[in-house]
């Protein structure tokens, strides 16, 4: 069965420096990974997908994600937070077992950006 | 292009009561989902449909009942309501198997307290 795990719950970084959520997978099958974000009391928003046509995906707001099959990872990354960009980010696996077509989700991490 | 619109945003409910979450999309998805999201636990789904007329039950049904009789609407019911209730309800559809790499399209979320 696919999963999804987000290795931190919470992340703190300054503004300006790099942001790093991780996010690990399993999945029988060639996965279809997506990030969302959720600002507070809000709904969430596709950041990026991966259609494996490349291993390095760009989003929206200059986030990326690069997808290692070695290492089942999904990593979101931003070489510069800015205050707008706290919020909790979902990672998530569709699963693609037979007969049904359901996505898993990541526990979350909040991403707290300082000023 | 509304997307998915849920109704109500907010609700309060005493226990016992009874209720329905509507959910409807106008992007011609099959595929139609309900969840539900819990402080730190991400989003557990409640019970989705691969198309008119065909339901299934996700991981955590329990006090949930749904249908789907047109491709639009796909409306959440609450028999009885329970403390254990409380929590943030997103409807989301997508393409599903029909389209690889699909994403999730979100509503807004209802906001229900059980009291």
């Amino acid at each position: 069965a696919q999963s999804v795990t987000q290795l931190d719950s919470h992340v703190s970084v300054s503004e300006g420096t790099p942001v790093l959520l991780r996010c690990n997978y399993s999945s029988s099958y060639s996965p279809s990974l997506f990030w969302y974000v959720q600002h507070p009391n809000k709904g969430l928003q596709l950041l990026l997908k991966y259609t494996s046509a490349a291993t390095l995906v760009k989003g929206i707001n200059g986030f990326e994600a690069e997808f290692k099959k070695s290492e089942t990872s999904f990593h979101l990354t931003k070489p510069s937070a800015h205050m707008s960009d706290a919020a909790e980010y979902f990672c998530v696996v569709s699963d693609r077992a037979s007969g049904t077509y359901k996505y898993i989700f990541g526990t979350g991490t909040r991403l707290k950006v300082l000023a | 292009n509304a997307g998915v619109t849920q109704t109500p945003k907010f609700r309060i409910l005493k226990i016992g009561q009874s209720m329905t979450l509507q959910c409807t999309q106008d992007m011609n998805h099959n595929y139609m989902y309900w969840y539900r999201q819990d402080p730190g636990m991400g989003l557990k789904l409640i019970y989705y449909s691969v198309g008119a007329g065909i339901t299934d039950k996700g991981e955590v049904p329990n006090g949930y009942n749904v249908s789907r009789s047109t491709t639009e609407d796909f409306p959440l019911r609450l028999e009885l309501a329970a403390p254990s209730q409380t929590s943030v309800y997103f409807c989301a559809s997508s393409y599903g198997r029909e389209m690889l790499n699909s994403p999730l399209h979100f509503g807004n979320g209802t906001r229900l307290t059980v009291t």
